[in-house]
């Protein structure tokens, strides 16, 4: 299975701030990577597809890049509601594997 | 508006059959377009992929689940159901449906979840 690593774990930011999440496939999946945003207490939610397409009704300020092994998210500036879980997901091969999900926190 | 809502029993004894149900609202499980599928979080843990399946009866498992669990749709009811077996503590978790779009692959709409509990 591929595995999904995901870094930080966990971050402090503060409202404006840009904040970059990580994602590193242990082979190449190329562009098929998807990011949730997840709340306390509510069901995942799509924020971008192949890796940089931005999923409808979701912010500009979110924005996804990379291919083969290496993703990012990026926040270009954060705002109060951001805060939550992010989620990696690759979409290349069976079985579908999420990375260990990174914590934004407020600072 | 497309809406998944999963059911079934919040609590389940060890080693008995874990069963849940969603039903789909404002859209088709009969599309070819959409493989149906499961995704469980244990308390405050991560999200973990159980499987996902389609009306054409092509299903896809988590190898960590696949002794263990089945999923199949019914379009006839516009459901797709989870089943997994001989269920232990570890199988605690809330446990979502969603719907996945093919080419490109994404879950784009999911259910709000229900946990499951594994106890005596």
């Amino acid at each position: 299975a591929i595995q999904m690593t995901q870094s930080p774990s966990s971050l402090s930011a503060s409202v404006g701030d840009r904040v970059t999440i990580t994602c590193r496939a242990s082979q190449g999946i190329g562009n098929d990577l998807g990011w949730y945003q997840q709340k306390p207490g509510k069901a995942p939610k799509l924020l971008i597809y192949d890796a940089s397409i931005l999923q409808s009704g979701v912010p500009s300020r979110f924005s996804g890049s990379g291919s083969g092994t290496d993703f990012t998210l990026t926040i270009s500036s954060l705002q109060p509601e951001d805060f939550a879980t992010f989620y990696c997901l690759q979409d290349y091969s069976y079985p579908l594997t999420f990375g260990g999900g990174t914590a934004v926190e407020i600072k | 508006q497309l809406q998944l809502q999963e059911s079934g029993p919040g609590l389940v004894k060890p080693s008995e059959t874990l069963s849940l149900t969603c039903t789909v609202s404002g859209a088709s499980t009969g599309s070819s377009s959409y493989h149906w599928g499961w995704i469980r979080q244990p308390p405050g843990k991560g999200l973990e992929w159980i499987g996902s399946g389609s009306y054409t009866g092509t299903t896809h498992y988590n190898p960590s689940l696949t002794s263990r669990v089945t999923i199949s749709v019914d379009t006839s009811k516009n459901q797709f159901s989870l089943k997994l077996s001989s269920v232990s503590a570890a199988d605690t978790a809330v446990y979502y449906c969603a719907r996945r779009g093919l080419r490109p692959e994404r879950f784009d709409y999911w259910g709000q979840g229900t946990l499951v509990t594994v106890s005596s």
